[in-house]
């Protein structure tokens, strides 16, 4: 079973950018793909987006296009997480997740499972 | 996109009794593709339910999932101490991926 280990919290200044890194042990890394979800204090969860590191693709929640990038290092078997133009709404825990997929014609994915520790990013001036 | 509302916002029970926890969706899940989590304060939320009523490895048989369409349900038959925490179901039938804003379920 896969485990999802995440980097520690973070403090930003607004209009910054964040790096958060997931990595990933006792699995085969390229075999699932690496979502990212966040969660605003006291709110509920938000899909940001994911990457299927086998091939290198992500993709992204209309919401966060243009202001995240999803990235994974095969080598290491870590995803990471790239939100830029930070504002204050944008404090949050920021989980990645594990999901596997069905794919036809094209690939859709199932439940989240395993996820990360969660990081807390906080954005204040 | 789908949206998922989640009834009641707060749920008061006592231990050993029955939770019945619904979640409504604007637009019918395909294929019952739909999941319930669990989280706990300061915790990442965890697997319980997955294609609606799949237990995930490891979960008590006192959690139990129904529905198809627009309406599914999450029924805890008898809450013990640690179930005390907040639940939110997913769909992922269809693109993007959106989640209920979650029920809590309190001590009473």
């Amino acid at each position: 079973q896969v485990q999802l280990v995440q980097s520690g919290a973070e403090v930003k200044k607004p209009g910054s950018s964040v790096k958060v890194s997931c990595k990933a042990s006792g699995g085969t890394f390229s075999s699932y793909t690496i979502s990212w979800v966040r969660q605003a204090p006291g709110q509920g969860l938000e899909w940001m987006g994911r990457i299927i590191p086998i091939l290198g693709i992500a993709n992204y929640a209309q919401k966060f296009q243009g202001r995240v990038t999803i990235t994974a290092d095969k080598s290491t078997s870590t995803a990471y997480m790239e939100l830029s133009s930070l504002r204050s709404e944008d404090t949050a825990v920021y989980y990645c997740a594990s999901q596997t997929a069905r794919c036809g014609t094209s690939c859709m994915y199932n439940w989240f499972d395993p996820w990360g520790q969660g990081t807390l990013v906080t954005v204040s001036s | 996109e789908i949206v998922l509302t989640q009834s009641p916002g707060t749920l008061s029970l006592s231990p050993g009794e029955r939770a019945t926890l619904s979640c409504r969706a604007s637009q019918s899940v395909s294929s019952s593709y739909l999941a319930w989590y669990q989280q706990k304060p300061g915790q990442a939320p965890r697997l319980l339910i997955y294609g609606a009523s799949s237990r995930a490895t490891g979960i008590p048989d006192r959690f139990s999932g129904s529905g198809s369409g627009t309406d599914f349900t999450l029924t805890i038959s008898r809450l013990e101490p640690e179930d005390f925490a907040v639940y939110y179901c997913q769909q992922y039938g269809s693109s993007p991926t959106t989640f209920g804003q979650g029920t809590k379920v309190e001590i009473k």
